[in-house]
This record gives C-alpha cells, sequence and structure tokens, in this order.
C-alpha cells in the first residue's frame, strides 16, 4: 500500500529565512513524487516532481525538493521564505502501475514578516 | 486558458436531496479524478476515470456515483447526500495516469443538513 506522511501541522517561519516542509512516504516500488500548493479558497497548484534522475528537483517559486531514497523522504526546501508563501502544502505520490495519487495530510506554512 | 472548472463553488442542501457538480476541463485531458479534502485527512479520492470507457473506485466512494460520457465533462453525483458528506470537494485533470501532474478545479463546498 502506498502511503505518504507529513509530520508538521504547521511550520513557522520569518521572512528570508530557510524553510523546510517535510514528507516521508512509504510505497512498494519506485515513486513519483509531488509537491502541490494551496491557497485559501483555491484548487492545488502544482510545484514540482521527482520522476527519476537528480535528486534535487527544482520547481515553482523558488521552491526545491530532495529526493532520499534510503530515508524515504521528499522534503520541500526554500532558500528565503517570502510571507507570500504562506498556503498548505501537500506531498503526494504515485507508484508506477497504481492510478492512484495519494495525499499527504498538509502542511500549513507560516511567514511572518 | 487551460483550466478546470468545477460548479457550483458553494451548496448547501439537505439531507436525501439529489445533487450533481459539475467538473469540465478544456485541456483535452484523458484522465479525470475526484477528491474530497477534509481537515486532518488531506484529500481522498472518490472515483478516478483514466478515458471516456474506464471509470473505477478510489479510496471513499460510498454514497457518490459519476459518469464519463464525453471526454471533457466528469460529474459528481450525490443520489442521496447525508451529513457526512459535508467537505470541500475537489475535480482534476491529466493528460495521462503516470507522471503528469493534476491540474485542479477551484473547488466546491458542500455542507448537507
Amino acid at each position: 500500500a502506498q502511503s505518504v506522511a507529513q509530520p508538521e501541522d504547521q511550520v513557522k517561519v520569518a521572512e528570508g529565512n530557510p524553510l523546510t516542509v517535510k514528507c516521508t512516504y512509504s510505497v512498494s516500488g519506485n515513486p513519483y513524487l509531488f509537491w502541490y500548493v494551496q491557497y485559501p479558497n483555491r484548487g492545488l497548484q502544482f510545484l514540482l516532481k521527482y520522476i527519476t534522475g537528480d535528486n534535487l528537483v527544482k520547481g515553482s517559486y523558488g521552491f526545491e525538493a530532495e529526493f532520499n531514497k534510503s530515508q524515504t523522504s521528499f522534503h520541500l526546501k526554500k532558500p528565503s521564505a517570502l510571507v507570500s508563501d504562506s498556503a498548505l502544502y501537500f506531498c503526494a505520490v504515485r507508484v508506477p502501475g497504481f492510478q492512484k495519487l495519494v495525499f499527504g495530510t498538509g502542511t500549513r506554512l507560516l511567514v511572518s514578516p | 486558458e487551460a483550466q478546470v472548472t468545477q460548479n457550483p463553488r458553494y451548496l448547501i442542501t439537505v439531507t436525501g436531496k439529489k445533487l450533481t457538480v459539475t467538473c469540465s476541463q478544456n485541456m483535452n485531458h484523458e484522465y479525470m479524478s475526484w477528491y474530497r479534502q477534509d481537515p486532518g485527512l488531506g484529500l481522498r479520492q472518490i472515483y478516478y476515470s483514466m478515458n471516456v470507457e474506464v471509470t473505477d473506485k478510489g479510496d471513499v466512494p460510498e454514497g457518490y456515483k459519476v459518469s464519463r460520457k464525453e471526454k471533457r465533462n466528469f460529474p459528481l453525483i450525490l443520489e442521496s447526500p447525508s451529513p457526512n458528506q459535508t467537505s470541500l470537494y475537489f475535480c482534476a485533470s491529466s493528460p495521462d495516469s503516470r507522471n503528469s501532474p493534476l491540474h485542479f478545479g477551484n473547488g466546491t463546498r458542500l455542507t448537507v443538513t
């Protein structure tokens, strides 16, 4: 069975500081991993994905994520947070051959001025 | 503009009164899916459709129906809504069910009293 864990309900950082939003996964196979962001009253927007290749993936709005196979993690990072990054972030995993994209429970990021 | 359009955005109804939430995409995507979002539970898949010929249950299909008579539309039907179906619903689409990211609609907030 596929599963995704986002261990932090909320992450708080000050503007200008680096941020990390954690994600770990459990799958029986090589995963496809995704990060999405949700702003208030909007649907989820795609940020980045890992399919294969370089473990460091760069995405939209200056975000990046590092795939770590040994730790089964796919943490989202940004070197310098902006207040406008405040939103709800979801990690998701899909195993090739399966049709389902499984989402984590989400992490609310709060960036203070 | 490429988009997934859901209607209505907000809906308040009473127990047992049949309702339909419409979903339409203009990107010629094969894959479409419905999710519900509940606090602390993240997004859970209700139904998905690989193409107009294939539709299947997700993780929480009870109390819901879908149809895929044409590629662009994927309505969600609640034949006899109950209060436990009060939730935020999202329709999503992607070119395929492999590693393409999902495009989400803006959501439908349903309240069943």
